[in-house]
């Protein structure tokens, strides 16, 4: 079972650009939301949390339907150094320590 | 910024062979994790760690796998027998808080098992 679905991409914009990237989530008891990013052979780091009401950090949106079981991220203004792989990320329910299920990705390059 | 720090960054060893990968965590956290990714696959939870014992593993985490705390400092995975297929990046993470996904992951160890 997947439990994480995204988009692999890849997504190639110009800067200025805005772009979207869309994730499912399978399992209904998920419980904590989070877009991660991924640099080339680097660590998982946090980008952003994702709130029911949504949420906003600077360029970034992060939009999460319960209902509809999908997050979505939205980049305004792309920059180069925006380019990485972008990681949706859910903790389920009854985890202790809130283990993190990943997908699989969505890779963006941002070109001058 | 506190770093999660991980020894080597990248371990050669041939099948059937124990490795031991390292992790300092961060030195307030309590919170500890080991994560994996093969090339070109998504990252995979292995296991979970709290108070000196395993909070949750996953299927993956089997027999040949261990962890240890072996003193305040350092947070240890071990594979016992290697095998190819356990060529991969293994991170190891640590929380302040548990369970809020916030965590800091260290820069990884590759591991090539050949």
């Amino acid at each position: 079972r997947k439990e994480v679905e995204q988009d692999p991409g890849p997504f190639n914009v110009p800067e200025g650009a805005t772009v979207a990237f869309n994730c499912t989530y399978s399992n209904s008891a998920s419980q904590s939301f989070f877009w991660y990013r991924q640099d080339c052979r680097k660590e998982p780091k946090l980008l952003m949390s994702v709130y029911s009401s949504g949420n906003e950090d600077g360029r970034f949106t992060a939009q999460l339907n319960r209902a509809s079981q999908y997050i979505s991220l939205l980049i305004r203004d792309s920059k180069l150094s925006d380019s990485a792989t972008y990681l949706c990320v859910v903790i389920v329910g009854g985890s202790t320590l809130g283990r993190l299920y990943f997908g699989r990705g969505t890779q963006l390059t941002v070109w001058p | 910024e506190p770093e999660v720090t991980q020894t080597p960054s990248h371990q050669v060893t041939q099948m059937g062979q124990e490795v031991i990968l390292r992790c300092v965590p961060i030195s307030n956290h309590l919170y500890f994790y080991w994560y994996r990714q093969i090339l070109g696959q998504k990252v995979e939870f292995l296991v979970s760690f709290y108070n000196n014992e395993i909070s949750e593993k996953s299927e993956i985490f089997d027999d040949q796998f261990s962890v240890e705390r072996p003193d305040g400092s350092n947070f240890t995975l071990k594979i016992r027998s290697t095998k190819l297929e356990d060529s991969a990046m293994y991170f190891c993470a640590s929380s302040g808080t548990g369970g809020n996904g916030g965590y800091t992951f260290g820069s990884g160890t590759r591991l090539t098992v050949v």
